[in-house]
């Protein structure tokens, strides 16, 4: 299986500010990577698939990255719901595999 | 639009079976491209994939469950129904479905909490 590793596993930051998540994974995955956002109670939202394309109605402060192993999200101005839990997730082989999550809090 | 929903028993005994029922609607699992998958979330953890079946009837699952897990579509119904076999506490969680169309889970259902306690 590959795994996703993401970094870092909490963040604290504010609102207007600029913040990268970074996820590796275990092998190349050419660009077969997507991040989602998971707020409790409510369903995970797609916000970015195949590295770098945003789904339809994300907000393009919403940004992706990266090709083979690693790869970023960021947000380029931070707004008060964008407060989640954020997950990679390859698409590159099955089984899919997800990172750990990273947790992003109100400083 | 697109919807997806999870049903199924809020509790179940350790050593039962748990049966999982997605019911969609917007779309048709007779496409080709399309799939369906399950993940689960335990509280306080991550996103975990289990399984996935599509269009064409191929089926996939999670390394660490493959022997526990089933999945099944029912087409003109919409309907894919996942079973987890012997559960115990750890497979206490939030279970989602999931469309999954070329690369990604692109709409998902709100998830159904499933409790394993005697």
């Amino acid at each position: 299986d590959i795994q996703m590793t993401q970094s870092p596993s909490s963040l604290s930051a504010s609102v207007g500010d600029r913040v990268t998540i970074t996820c590796r994974a275990s092998q190349s995955i050419s660009s077969y990577l997507n991040w989602y956002q998971h707020k409790p109670g409510t369903a995970p939202k797609l916000l970015i698939y195949v590295a770098s394309s945003l789904q339809s109605g994300v907000p393009s402060r919403f940004s992706g990255s990266g090709s083979g192993t690693d790869f970023t999200l960021t947000i380029s101005s931070l707004q008060p719901e964008d407060f989640a839990t954020y997950y990679c997730q390859q698409s590159f082989s099955t089984p899919r595999t997800f990172g750990q999550g990273t947790k992003l809090e109100i400083k | 639009q697109v919807t997806l929903r999870e049903s199924g028993p809020a509790l179940v005994k350790p050593t039962q079976t748990l049966t999982l029922t997605c019911t969609f609607s917007g779309f048709s699992l007779s496409t080709r491209g399309i799939c369906v998958s399950w993940i689960r979330q335990p509280p306080g953890k991550a996103l975990e994939w289990l399984a996935r079946i599509d269009w064409d009837d191929a089926k996939y699952f999670s390394t660490s469950l493959m022997t526990r897990l089933t999945i099944s579509k029912d087409t003109a119904k919409n309907q894919v129904v996942l079973t987890l076999t012997n559960v115990d506490a750890v497979d206490t969680a939030t279970y989602y479905c999931s469309r999954e169309t070329t690369v990604a889970l692109d709409f998902w259902g709100q998830g159904t909490l499933v409790t394993v306690s005697s």
